[in-house]
């Protein structure tokens, strides 16, 4: 256990639908990343927040939309998604410094199929 | 932006055969370059990491080695066992900690 904590593990939606992913740590992070996992791709940042400010978005559809309330939760609202955007989705949070790269620690991920 | 590039996308050696997978980078910003395993149904981990002062590092039956004139980097496994069989991804990253991926290597240990 990394102490990144992701809700729902797996989650089927109709493309009309809206739902919302979870990322929790506890682990005094500042640092939080939406990840995207696909069959045969790598893993595709999507969003980074440092403290709790949006600083990275990459070119990411606007059906996906982020929402960093405290540096402890993070989500992604999900609306009319796309069945290509059926993926893993992984969480991930680091001590952000500056200063030095530091690593990374996932969370388990939600497995989302768009149907 | 970086770009990572990994090879090969998948290997499958014997038991106690060595496994080196490769990657390269772009941008020579790049400082940090994490080695992350993810087993089957698991969230990705890191196993090693190699910083931009250093050339090569090792730990236990792993090692990393960097080439920063040449921007590429490599995992070694050395005397492979069936619970190395995982997905590995490599990253590079710039300060800021914007991790770009790999595509991942699919490593396979035949007992």
């Amino acid at each position: 256990e990394t102490g990144v904590t992701q809700t729902p593990r797996h989650l089927v939606m109709g493309m009309t639908n809206k739902k919302s992913l979870k990322c929790e740590q506890h682990l005094g992070h500042n640092a939080m990343y939406w990840y995207k996992q696909s069959a045969k791709k790598p893993l595709e940042l999507m969003f980074v927040y440092s403290l709790e400010e949006r600083v990275e978005n990459n070119s990411v559809p606007s059906r996906f939309s982020p929402e960093c309330p405290n540096s402890s939760h993070l989500f992604l609202h999900l609306h009319t998604l796309q069945p290509e955007d059926s993926a893993l989705y992984l969480c991930a949070s680091s001590p952000e410094q500056r200063d030095r790269n530091t690593e990374a620690f996932f969370g388990q991920g939600t497995r989302l199929t768009v149907v | 932006g970086e770009n990572v590039e990994q090879h090969p996308s998948t290997l499958s050696v014997q038991e106690g055969d060595s496994a080196v997978i490769k990657c390269t980078y772009s941008d020579s910003a790049s400082n940090y370059f994490p080695w992350y395993k993810q087993e089957l149904g698991k969230r990705p981990q890191l196993i090693i990491d190699i910083r931009s002062n250093v050339g090569e590092k090792k730990d236990q039956r792993i090692a990393v080695t960097l080439n920063k004139t040449a921007k590429h980097f490599s995992l070694h496994i050395t005397e492979t066992q069936p619970e190395d069989s995982a997905v590995y991804f490599c990253a590079a990253s710039i300060v800021g900690n914007q991790f770009y991926f790999g595509t991942g290597t699919s490593l396979t240990v035949i007992p």
